[in-house]
This record gives structure tokens, C-alpha cells and sequence, in this order.
């Protein structure tokens, strides 16, 4: 049964550049959520995805945007790259509706320069 | 809105022993799920425990157990039998009953002395 998997596990980009992260949930979730986390910090929500839509947004601007497939994946797409985005990015999935099961991938760890 | 405060920014504990990591919630939700994860330093955030806010005993996964008091809004984590591979930061984490997002708190590190 495999977990949750993000690609690519680094990332080094330029100020001003867009960069896309993918996740694959775990076999039998359909809900598909993203978090930032800062160095020394927790998780911050980013937004989540079910049936193809954008469910719920955090407080992150609209440089950051997302998609999900029909099979149940997701990119993260963010635009005009800032240093402050540097960051481990964490997709985790779950079933929607039921909310005693959220399951983490590794992350993508993202620097800007 | 809601919020996790983790007090212990760092925790030490002796290899075997049990160490206690402290979690308080506040959130206008009824319904509502806690967790725990680990995080070791590869960064990957491991499930550990949930208990829900309406379950009647507390939640129990191994060594994992949830000390839940719900009129206290405290769900702290209780680790039995300490060991080395224990050392990682340790998250708790609340999410509404409708699938909404997580919030986390800041975390505590552990560090399990030989």
C-alpha cells in the first residue's frame, strides 16, 4: 500500500521564478491538502483540494495556487518566487468526510536564492 | 479560529523512562479530531496517534498514549519506555470534524538520553 509521495524530495530556485510541486496521495484518499513549513516552525495550511476544487484556503496570497487530477494528485504552483518561500512544503491526504485519518508525504524541501 | 499551544520548546527524557509532551486547543468547532505526529530531522511528518473529541477513552497506539481532557482542552502525549530513535520534534495538531484544515502547534523537541 503505498503512502503519500511528493516529487521532487529539493529544490533550488531564483527569486522571481515559479516552481511546481506534486504529491500523490495514499491509495484510497481522495482529499488533498498542502503545508509550508518555515524553519523552527509547524505546518501552515496552504489550501486543500477534493473533486478537482479548491475546498479551503489558508491565509497565503494568491502567488500560490493548486490543482488536483481526476486520479486523485496535485500540483503546487507558486509564481514570482520570493526568499521568504524557501521552505519545506508537506502535501498530506486524507478521506474526505472522514477526519480521523491525515497521512503526510516527505516533503519537498524548496530554497530560493 | 482555532489554536495549539505547545509550552515545552525542548523536553529531555532518559532512554526507558515515560515523558509527558504537553498540548492545549482552543476552537469553536463541536466536533474535532487531535493528532500527534513526529518529526525526525528527514522532515517527514509520521503519524503517531488521534482521538476524537467525542471519544469516551483515550486514544492508545503502542508506546503512544493520548492523556485527552476535553474540559481542560488539553491532549497531551504520554510516550512509555523511551528510546533513542524517540529524538525528533514532536507536533500536535487539531482538525475540525469536517475535513477542514489542520492547525498546528510549534512543537516540542525531544531528546531521549542513553
Amino acid at each position: 500500500d503505498a503512502g503519500v509521495t511528493q516529487s521532487p524530495t529539493h529544490l533550488i530556485k531564483t527569486r522571481g521564478q515559479q516552481v511546481t510541486l506534486r504529491c500523490s496521495p495514499k491509495s484510497g484518499h481522495d482529499t488533498v491538502s498542502w503545508y509550508q513549513q518555515a524553519l523552527g516552525q509547524g505546518p501552515q495550511f496552504i489550501f486543500q483540494y477534493y473533486e478537482e476544487e479548491e475546498r479551503q484556503r489558508g491565509n497565503f496570497p494568491d502567488r500560490f495556487s493548486g490543482h488536483q487530477f481526476p486520479n486523485y494528485s496535485s500540483e503546487l504552483n507558486v509564481n514570482a518566487l520570493l526568499l521568504g518561500d524557501s521552505a519545506l512544503y508537506l502535501c498530506a491526504s486524507s478521506l474526505w468526510g472522514n477526519p480521523d485519518e491525515q497521512y503526510f508525504g516527505p516533503g519537498t524541501r524548496l530554497t530560493v536564492t | 479560529a482555532q489554536k495549539i499551544t505547545q509550552t515545552q520548546p525542548g523536553m529531555f527524557v532518559q532512554e526507558k523512562e515515560a515523558v509527558t509532551l504537553d498540548c492545549t486547543y482552543d476552537t469553536s468547532d463541536p466536533s474535532y479530531g487531535l493528532f500527534w505526529y513526529k518529526q525526525p530531522s528527514s522532515g517527514e511528518m509520521i503519524f503517531l496517534i488521534y482521538q476524537g473529541s467525542y471519544d469516551q477513552q483515550n486514544a492508545t497506539e503502542g508506546r503512544y498514549s493520548l492523556n485527552f481532557q476535553k474540559a481542560r482542552k488539553s491532549a497531551n502525549l504520554v510516550i512509555s519506555a523511551s528510546q533513542l530513535g524517540d529524538s525528533a520534534m514532536y507536533f500536535c495538531a487539531m482538525r475540525p470534524w469536517a475535513a477542514g484544515k489542520s492547525t498546528f502547534g510549534d512543537g516540542t523537541t525531544l531528546t531521549v538520553k542513553p
